[in-house]
């Protein structure tokens, strides 16, 4: 089944101590995103990456890395969460812009 | 001005009604669009793409008006099973920039 899978679903963290929010695509897709989707705000792009060691920032970078390695993972790193990264995140991938996104099941971070 | 605006909604609306959704972007350069459907606490999912010409999938039918800067939406003969939030989405300048609006929120009633 083609699908992107992202984990874990629920965490619970404390401030600073470092996580990672692994995604995995089975679709050969070339394009991976990673959104942050808060109540009156929307999906905001965090990072996006068109190819393997190609990744640039979206509209909120600060206080995330990705890195894409390999064409099919697109991990999202927090080196040292804040209680304002508490947020429902969602890994996405496309084969090209025109085709729209395939999102994971998404992953609700709470940092205390 | 936000890049892309929708109504919040909700719309609320017994089965069987025919809905229109509205969305505006700012961005005159923008290349593709979308609508996406997002249940509660769920990934959005692609409803559809939008072209200049119209295109229809089934009940729902989608509209882009280039000069207006505006994408529809509309949905015939609503079911209970179309209550979700409605997301415009809007592509713009780089291959993976997706600019989301915040939704509208439809339910539909018996």
């Amino acid at each position: 089944e083609a699908q992107v899978t992202q984990n874990p679903r629920y965490l619970i963290t404390v401030t600073g101590k470092k996580l990672t929010v692994t995604c995995s695509q089975n679709m050969n897709h070339e394009y991976m995103s990673w959104y942050r989707q808060d109540p009156g705000l929307g999906l905001r792009q965090i990072y996006y990456s068109m190819n393997v060691e190609v990744t640039d920032k979206g509209d909120v970078p600060e206080g995330y890395k990705v890195s894409r390695k390999e064409k099919r993972n697109f991990p999202l790193i927090l080196e040292s969460p804040s209680p304002n990264q508490t947020s429902l995140y969602f890994c996405a991938s496309s084969l090209s812009y025109k085709s729209g996104y395939t999102f994971g099941s998404g992953t609700r971070l709470t940092v205390v | 001005r936000k890049e892309v605006e929708q109504d919040p909604g909700p719309f609320n609306v017994p089965e069987g009604a025919t809905v229109a959704f509205n969305c505006t972007y700012s961005n005159s350069a923008s290349q593709s669009f979308f609508w996406y459907r997002q249940d509660c606490r769920k990934e959005p999912k692609l409803l559809m793409s939008v072209y200049s010409s119209g295109n229809e999938d089934g009940r729902f039918t989608a509209q882009l008006n280039r000069a207006s800067q505006y994408i529809s939406l509309l949905i015939r003969d609503s079911k209970l099973s179309d209550s979700a939030t409605y997301l415009c989405v809007v592509h713009t300048g780089t291959a993976s920039k997706l600019t989301f609006g915040t939704g509208t929120r439809l339910q539909v009633t018996l």
